[in-house]
C-alpha cells in the first residue's frame, strides 16, 4: 500500500527558503495517472492547496504563492519536493503531501501524516 | 478562482441522526471535479466522496454526496461518534484548486 512521509526543516527563519520532501514508499512514482502535490493548513484555519506536479513534469501552483513556490519530482529516488522562498510568518502551517489519482478524477486519495513548519 | 462556501460552520447532532452539509460554488463546474474530505485532528484528511457522489473503496455507505452545478451536499446517515470531524468540499475543475472553509461536525 502506497505511503507518503514528509520531512524537512521544522523551523525556518523569515526570508529563508522552506524546503520539504515527500518520500513515497510501497509503490512507484513512475506510473502514469497520478499527480503529486502539497496542501497546507495554517493554525486555526482550513486546507489550502499549494500545487502539484504531473509525471510529465508539468506543474500547477496556487497564484497566491506562484512566484515563490517550486514543486519538483525525483522518480529515481521515489520522492517529490516543495520549496517556498522568502518565507514569512504567514507560511507557518501543517504541510501535507498527497497523491492525486486518475481513478478518482485526480482527487487526493493518499496523504502523508503532515509536518508542522514554523517560520520564526 | 472558484470560491466554495460551506454551511453551516458547525453542526451538533446526536448519534443515529442524519447530517446534511452544504457546499456552494461561486461558479458552476462539472460534478466530476467535486470531492469531500473528512479531517480529524492529528490525522491526514481522508477522501470520502469524489465525482460529487462516488465513494472510494472502504468508505461506508452512510456517507453520500449529491448535487450539481453550484450546489453540492454531503449527507451522513446514522451518525456515529467517530464521525466527529471537519468536512471539506474541494473542487479540482479549475485552477487554482480550492477547498471550502470546512464544516465541523460534533457528535
Amino acid at each position: 500500500q502506497l505511503q507518503l512521509q514528509e520531512s524537512g526543516s521544522r523551523l525556518v527563519k523569515p526570508s529563508q527558503t522552506l524546503s520539504l520532501t515527500c518520500a513515497v514508499s510501497g509503490g512507484s512514482m513512475g506510473n502514469s495517472g497520478y499527480t503529486w502535490g502539497w496542501v497546507r493548513q495554517p493554525p486555526g484555519e482550513g486546507l489550502q492547496w499549494i500545487g502539484y506536479i504531473r509525471e510529465s513534469g508539468r506543474t500547477d501552483y496556487n497564484p497566491s504563492l506562484k512566484s515563490r513556490v517550486t514543486i519538483s519530482l525525483d522518480r529515481s529516488r521515489n520522492l517529490f519536493s516543495l520549496e517556498l522562498t522568502s518565507a514569512t510568518a504567514a507560511d507557518t502551517a501543517l504541510y501535507y503531501c498527497a497523491r492525486g489519482s486518475v481513478t478518482y478524477n485526480y482527487n487526493l486519495d493518499v496523504w502523508g501524516q503532515g509536518t508542522t513548519v514554523t517560520v520564526s | 478562482e472558484i470560491v466554495l462556501t460551506q454551511s453551516p460552520g458547525t453542526l451538533s447532532l446526536s448519534p443515529g441522526e442524519r447530517a446534511t452539509l452544504s457546499c456552494r460554488a461561486s461558479q458552476s463546474f462539472s460534478t466530476a471535479y467535486l470531492a469531500w474530505f473528512q479531517h480529524k485532528p492529528g490525522q491526514a484528511p481522508r477522501l470520502l466522496i469524489y465525482g460529487a457522489s462516488s465513494r472510494p473503496p472502504g468508505i461506508p455507505d452512510r456517507f453520500s454526496g449529491s448535487g450539481s452545478g453550484t450546489d453540492f451536499t454531503l449527507s451522513i446517515n446514522r451518525l456515529e461518534p467517530e464521525d466527529s470531524a471537519v468536512y471539506y468540499c474541494h473542487q479540482s475543475a479549475f485552477s487554482p484548486l480550492s477547498f471550502g472553509q470546512g464544516t465541523k461536525v460534533e457528535i
